[in-house]
């Protein structure tokens, strides 16, 4: 069964205004930590920011910020205040505490940023 | 910083060869994973390494396997390389720290093709 769920098309952002990625999960394991990535086309992952399933509070880093829903399964990356380095392929991951350190990595979301 | 580095960013084999790719990381990290991806399926986990000479099969081992004789080097090896591992393949290395945090690093990817 699928874990981690991304499911938008592509998508063009106008640049300076904010984009929302969407991610849902699926686990029975009370602990859990939730991730995104940033793959530019030269094709290196790059982490952007970590949310722990304990956590009270929405994770924030610099222009990315996860909208974290805990009840509804769900992670959204909002990213800021776009610039046109941000074109690129999103990835959203899951590592489950008897998980033994794997990730589950959704499809990805492709975005494009328009100046 | 973390550096994940892979040996090669392109490589062309032919089919029947055997291939190594090389991955070695810099931040004394426990665990290393090799991963491929292809478009449309993601990131699939090939195999990890949990600590020197330990290994164990992600999702998809079949074709490949790997070593791990020092902490810091990770290689993946394809004893008879075939035309259908023409593939990206990521590198990443994690830490045994706090639980369910252990961000994966990536290195740059290296673009395997078959011929």
């Amino acid at each position: 069964a699928q874990k981690i769920t991304q499911t938008q098309p592509g998508m063009f952002v106008q640049e300076k205004e904010a984009v929302t990625l969407d991610c849902t999960y699926d686990t029975s394991d009370p602990s859990y930590g939730l991730f995104w990535y940033k793959q530019p086309s030269s094709g290196e992952m790059i982490f952007l920011i970590y949310q722990g399933s304990y956590d009270q509070q929405n994770a924030t880093e610099g222009r990315y910020s996860l909208n974290f829903q805990k009840a509804r399964k769900s992670a959204n990356l909002v990213i800021s205040a776009s610039q046109l380095g941000d074109s690129a392929m999103y990835f959203c991951a899951m590592r489950e505490f008897y998980g033994n350190n794997r990730l589950a990595f959704g499809k990805g979301n492709q975005v494009v940023v328009i100046p | 910083d973390v550096k994940v580095t892979q040996s090669s960013r392109y490589l062309v084999k032919r089919t029947g060869e055997k291939v190594f790719l090389e991955c070695v990381q810099d931040m004394d990290h426990e665990n290393m994973f090799w991963y491929r991806q292809d478009p449309g399926l993601g990131l699939r986990l090939i195999y990890f390494s949990y600590d020197v000479k330990m290994k164990e099969k992600g999702d998809i081992p079949e074709g490949y396997s790997v070593s791990r004789e020092k902490k810091e080097r990770f290689s993946l090896i394809l004893e008879s390389a075939s035309t259908n591992q023409t593939s990206m393949y990521l590198c990443a290395s994690s830490s045994t720290g706090e639980l369910a945090k252990n961000i994966q690093y990536f290195g740059a990817g290296t673009r395997l093709s078959v011929l």
